[in-house]
């Protein structure tokens, strides 16, 4: 069975540091997607990125970005230049490429952003 | 211009009530979920419904009936409320098969029982 692991309940950064969570997975598949999903205190779930498991090139969208190692099952978020609005719950997220349509859920990293 | 809209946002209720949440999307996606997030924060899986067929049941009291009328839809009823029950629950929804990709949530709706 697939498992998502996230080890940092929690974690804390200095306004304009960076700061990396982390998430480890377990599959036997070789095809899927994985994501991070934010949720600040308005409890809205947003996408923040993802990263599918054939490209070999690490997603990046502005001030975040992963580091995928597929033979490790290890996949991090780095938050650049982090600002207090990026302070909410992070969750990793895995999901296969085809067939079932369930995505599994680590059990999240509250970051803390202090001024 | 809401893509994932749920309603209510709040209920609050007594226990042996029963209760029922409605999900609508309007993205076109084919595949809709209901997750329970309890107070630890961890998001679980219940169901998932694609073209209206039920194709992830997870352990979840049968108290819990979700009903999709159409593939915009997917409520969720649940009957005898329990102190447990107590959660924030969320819809999402998502493209289908290949394609699909991200999960689109919505606002969650935080059902308190007293």
């Amino acid at each position: 069975a697939q498992t998502v692991t996230q080890s940092q309940p929690e974690m804390s950064v200095q306004e304009a540091e960076t700061v990396t969570l982390s998430c480890t997975y377990d599959t036997s598949e070789s095809d899927y997607y994985l994501f991070w999903y934010k949720q600040p205190p308005s409890r809205q779930m947003i996408l923040v990125i993802r990263q599918e498991a054939y490209k070999q090139q690490n997603a990046t969208e502005n001030r975040f970005s992963v580091n995928f190692q597929k033979a490790a099952k290890s996949f991090s978020l780095k938050i650049s230049d982090s600002q207090l609005g990026d302070a909410a719950m992070y969750f990793c997220a895995y999901r296969l490429y085809s067939g079932t349509y369930k995505y599994i859920f680590g059990t999240g990293t509250r970051l803390k952003v202090l001024a | 211009d809401t893509a994932v809209s749920q309603t209510p946002k709040y209920l609050v209720t007594q226990m042996g009530n029963d209760k029922s949440i409605k999900c609508e999307q309007n993205l076109g996606h084919d595949t809709m979920y209901w997750y329970k997030q309890d107070s630890k924060k961890f998001l679980k899986i219940m169901f998932s419904y694609n073209n209206k067929e039920l194709i992830i049941n997870e352990t979840v009291p049968n108290r819990f009936s979700p009903k999709s009328p159409d593939k915009a839809h997917l409520n969720l009823h649940i009957n005898s409320l329990e102190l447990g029950d107590s959660a924030v629950y969320f819809c999402a929804s998502s493209p289908l098969g290949v394609n699909g990709h991200e999960q689109y949530f919505g606002p969650g709706t935080r059902l308190t029982v007293t």
